[in-house]
């Protein structure tokens, strides 16, 4: 069965406190691992997509790699409005268009 | 720009009544997700589609049952709301075929059974 498990639960920054989140994966094959941001109350927002195992992408204070078990959200010089539940998704190369397995997220507090 | 949108962003109904909730995205997107997300289980998928008319199973299907009529409309039914059925919902959708789209999400339903 493929799963996702994502590390820490939930993670406290000062501002400028640069960390990384973790999000392990066990799947058969990986078609794609995702990363979203999640503000309260609202849907998931896309930040990126990655294919395989070395693979970097990164968006402003947001850098995510990817290995072949696991992939990290790494975050420099954290500003409070980055504070928001960061979900793992990924997607299993079994025929046809299958549905992504979530992880359950870190929430993560950047304190000014 | 992308666009998924659902027809409540908050929503409060009574033990048995049947609720609708809607969800359309204007992508032109085939594969359509419905999604339920609670605190500490994260994101649960009901039911997909993969085309209109076609739906099938997610992991939580019990007591939901869907509606693809239209290829930008996909609706999520609660024959006999249950005060366990409070959560927040969440549609999503993505284009077809082989790639690796990522899912592009609406802004969620809360939906309150009392």
């Amino acid at each position: 069965e493929d799963q996702v498990t994502q590390s820490p639960e939930a993670l406290r920054l000062q501002e400028g406190e640069s960390s990384s989140l973790n999000c392990s994966y066990t799947v058969s094959g990986l078609r794609g691992l995702f990363w979203y941001r999640q503000d309260p109350g609202k849907g998931p927002e896309f930040l990126f997509t990655l294919y395989s195992a070395g693979e970097e992408k990164e968006k402003e204070r947001l850098k995510a790699t990817l290995t072949k078990k696991e992939s990290f959200l790494h975050i420099t010089a954290p500003k409070p409005e980055d504070s928001a539940t960061y979900l793992c998704a990924v997607q299993a190369t079994d025929s046809g268009n299958t549905p992504l397995v979530f992880g359950k997220g870190t929430r993560l507090s950047v304190i000014a | 720009d992308v666009k998924v949108t659902q027809s409540s962003r908050y929503l409060v109904k009574r033990t048995g009544e049947k609720v609708f909730l809607e969800c359309v995205q204007d992508m032109d997107h085939e594969n359509m997700f419905w999604y339920r997300q609670d605190p500490g289980l994260g994101l649960r998928l009901i039911y997909f589609s993969y085309d209109v008319k076609m739906k099938e199973k997610g992991d939580i299907p019990e007591g939901y049952s869907v509606s693809r009529e239209k290829k930008e409309r996909f609706s999520l039914i609660l024959e006999s709301a249950s005060t366990n059925q409070t959560s927040m919902y969440l549609c999503a959708s993505t284009p077809p075929g082989e790639s690796v789209y990522e899912q592009y999400f609406g802004p969620g339903t809360r939906l309150t059974v009392t």
